[in-house]
């Protein structure tokens, strides 16, 4: 069974600096990597997807990575802002299901 | 730009009342998908669709059932409501290409807050 684990539950950083989100997952075996931004109450906006043969994607101030074979992803956020404020959602699609991570709230302090 | 739209954002229902939560995508989406979130439960999945017509069983179906007359609508249906079934509802849509071997990205709703009283 694929469990998805993000590190750190919690993170606060000045505006202004960089910062990265982790992501790890235990089989190998996935079609594709989705990082997602929740904000409180709303549903959830897709910010990059990575397919299983690529290995980062780039929109803006944010990259991700993606690692199969360790299986892990990290999110790299630049020049933080106080809107980058949310919850952070890593998830994998493998076997036709998608299972989420558990989550990483950011708080963007000005 | 693509949407999947979520009928409603706020909603409150009465405890044994028949609850039709309703989705809609312009994207021509063949796969369709019902989560609720709790909080420290995360994401879970109800029921999802890979064609019309066509319904699965996710990880807690039990309570729930879907509708799917049409390719771009997907109903969730709370046959009696429950307490415990008061959560935030999310739809979802994607698409695959079986022939190029890529599954595309899920695209969510903005979420229905159901409150069962």
């Amino acid at each position: 069974k694929q469990e998805v684990t993000q590190i750190p539950a919690a993170l606060s950083v000045p505006e202004g600096e960089n910062l990265v989100l982790n992501c790890s997952f235990t089989d190998s075996a996935i079609y594709n990597l989705q990082w997602f931004r929740q904000d409180p109450g709303k549903g959830l906006t897709s910010l990059l997807l990575i397919q299983s043969s690529q290995r980062e994607q780039t929109s803006g101030r944010l990259n991700a990575s993606l690692d199969k074979s360790s299986g892990r992803s990290t999110l790299y956020i630049a020049a933080s802002q106080p809107g980058d404020s949310a919850t952070y959602l890593c998830a994998v699609l493998g076997n036709e299901k998608l299972t989420f991570g558990t989550g990483t709230r950011l708080t963007i302090i000005p | 730009d693509v949407k999947v739209t979520q009928s409603s954002r706020y909603l409150v229902k009465r405890t044994g009342e028949k609850v039709f939560l309703e989705c809609v995508q312009d994207m021509d989406h063949e796969n369709m998908f019902w989560y609720r979130q709790d909080p420290g439960l995360g994401l879970r999945l109800i029921y999802f669709s890979y064609d019309v017509k066509m319904k699965e069983k996710g990880d807690i179906p039990e309570g729930y059932s879907v509708s799917r007359e049409k390719k771009e609508r997907f109903s969730l249906i709370l046959e009696s409501a429950s307490t415990n079934q008061t959560s935030m509802y999310l739809c979802a849509s994607s698409s695959t290409s079986p022939g190029q071997g890529l599954h595309y990205g899920y695209t969510f709703g903005s979420g229905t807050r159901l409150t069962v009283v």
